[in-house]
């Protein structure tokens, strides 16, 4: 089945320290996205990468950071500097970022909470 | 101002009802158009596009306003699976298209 994957589903983080959420693709897309979405609102852009090593960020980039090694894969890293984190996190994939056509697709998200 | 503005709702309405959901944008510039559904605590999910000319899949009719920088989604024979968040998402092309989102109406179908 070709799709996005996200883990884990449930992420606690402690303060000062640094989670890594994953995002693997299998749908052969160029294109990947990180979103937040807070409750009651739309998602937010963090990072996106066009092209295996290459990303930009987004609105909110600040406090997180990505890599983009391998075409199916773009981790997020939520560094200790980003003093807000709690939030829904997904991940989006696209098949090239440009043209008419394109939309994006989602895996199932990772909630990530404070303690 | 933001991008794209939708009412959050909700809207309340009972089986088979008609119901439908406006969304606005401020660039005329945007050329792509789509609705998705988000259900609570899930992911979005791709509904359907938005042709200029405006267009059905099934109950779902969606249609496009350049003139007045809207879109629109009209559900017919409402069912109770179709309470959800509805998200229109407008684009922008470029040499990497800009998405924007809405921030979703919110739709109980009662029984």
């Amino acid at each position: 089945d070709g799709g996005i994957t996200q883990s884990p589903k449930y992420l606690f983080r402690k303060e000062g320290q640094n989670v890594t959420l994953s995002c693997e693709q299998n749908l052969n897309h160029d294109a990947m996205y990180w979103y937040r979405q807070d409750p009651g609102q739309g998602l937010r852009l963090i990072y996106y990468s066009q092209i295996v090593n290459d990303f930009q960020k987004g609105d909110i980039a600040e406090g997180y950071s990505v890599s983009r090694e391998k075409k199916e894969s773009f981790p997020l890293t939520v560094t200790s500097a980003q003093k807000n984190p709690t939030a829904f996190y997904l991940c989006a994939s696209s098949t090239s970022g440009q043209g008419w056509q394109e939309t994006q697709y989602f895996g199932p998200g990772t909630r990530l909470l404070v303690l | 101002r933001k991008e794209v503005e939708q009412d959050p709702g909700p809207f309340n309405v009972p089986e088979g009802a008609t119901v439908a959901f406006n969304c606005t944008y401020s660039n005329s510039a945007s050329q792509s158009f789509f609705w998705y559904r988000q259900d609570c605590r899930k992911e979005p999910k791709l509904l359907m596009s938005v042709y200029s000319s405006g267009n059905e899949d099934g109950r779902f009719t969606a249609q496009l306003n350049r003139a007045s920088q809207y879109i629109s989604l009209l559900i017919r024979d409402s069912k109770l699976s179709d309470s959800a968040t509805y998200l229109c998402v407008v684009i922008e092309w470029g040499n990497f298209n800009k998405f924007y989102f809405g921030s979703g109406t919110k739709l109980n179908v009662k029984p």
